[in-house]
């Protein structure tokens, strides 16, 4: 019963350095999503895909960039840290279609969250 | 420009009484609402939802009042428990393009008491 797994769950960078989260659903989901949750701020969407081979940009992408090479995984990856990227990223995936449509009446379900310093 | 709003950061409710918290929005463009529950170190973990063409929906201990003509909407946890004790997220949604992306408020930290 795993449901949404990011991987690490913790992480220290240096400025400069790179990295890949991973985030790996075992619910058949099509639509996945990556925020990152800053103190005083609600969840920000980084990046999302609604299928294999396709992401699009979210509210605050810059920075970051994303694969969907199968329909179970969603990489986020930071070409070169930050201090301003330190924060907690969560994943989260769904299953497709519009709220407010019966069978497609689903929400989004998290990982636990990969809490990240850049020093 | 904050579209989903918690204006009360945190909210102290003794243990069997009722918690109010409370959520509004800018955009009349969203028509779905959703209410987030999270406990430290894990994710959020969804609570209860409703529709813009409702005003209602009930579930067990969790009511979620929505007032669009206010664009405010409202979740009431009767009785309180001290497992309630964590931060809620207020979210909503667009039926514009199939990501239903979410908009999230900056969160409300129950702390159930004794």
């Amino acid at each position: 019963n795993a449901g949404v797994t990011q991987t690490p769950k913790f992480r220290v960078l240096k400025t400069g350095q790179s990295m890949t989260l991973l985030c790996a659903q075992d619910m058949n989901h099509e639509y996945m999503y990556w925020y990152r949750q800053d103190p005083g701020m609600g969840l920000r969407l980084i990046h999302y895909s609604v299928g294999e081979g396709t992401t699009a940009k979210g509210e605050v992408p810059d920075g970051y960039n994303v694969s969907r090479l199968k329909k179970q995984n969603f990489l986020l990856g930071l070409e070169s840290a930050a201090p301003s990227q330190t924060s907690v990223y969560f994943c989260a995936s769904r299953l497709p279609g519009r709220f407010g449509t019966g069978l497609s009446n689903q929400p989004q379900h998290f990982g636990d969250g990969t809490r990240l310093s850049i020093l | 420009d904050q579209q989903v709003k918690q204006n009360s950061p945190s909210l102290s409710v003794q243990e069997g009484r009722i918690s109010i918290l409370n959520c509004d929005y800018t955009n009349s463009m969203f028509d779905y609402f959703l209410w987030y529950k999270k406990y430290p170190a894990e994710g959020p973990t969804f609570l209860i939802s409703i529709s813009s063409i409702k005003d209602k929906n009930e579930d067990g201990r969790f009511t979620v009042f929505l007032n669009k003509s206010a664009k405010h909407l409202s979740l009431h946890i009767v009785p309180s428990q001290p497992g309630d004790s964590a931060v809620y997220f207020c979210a909503a949604s667009t039926n514009t393009g199939t990501a239903s992306k979410l908009t999230f408020g900056t969160g409300t930290r129950l702390q159930v008491t004794l």
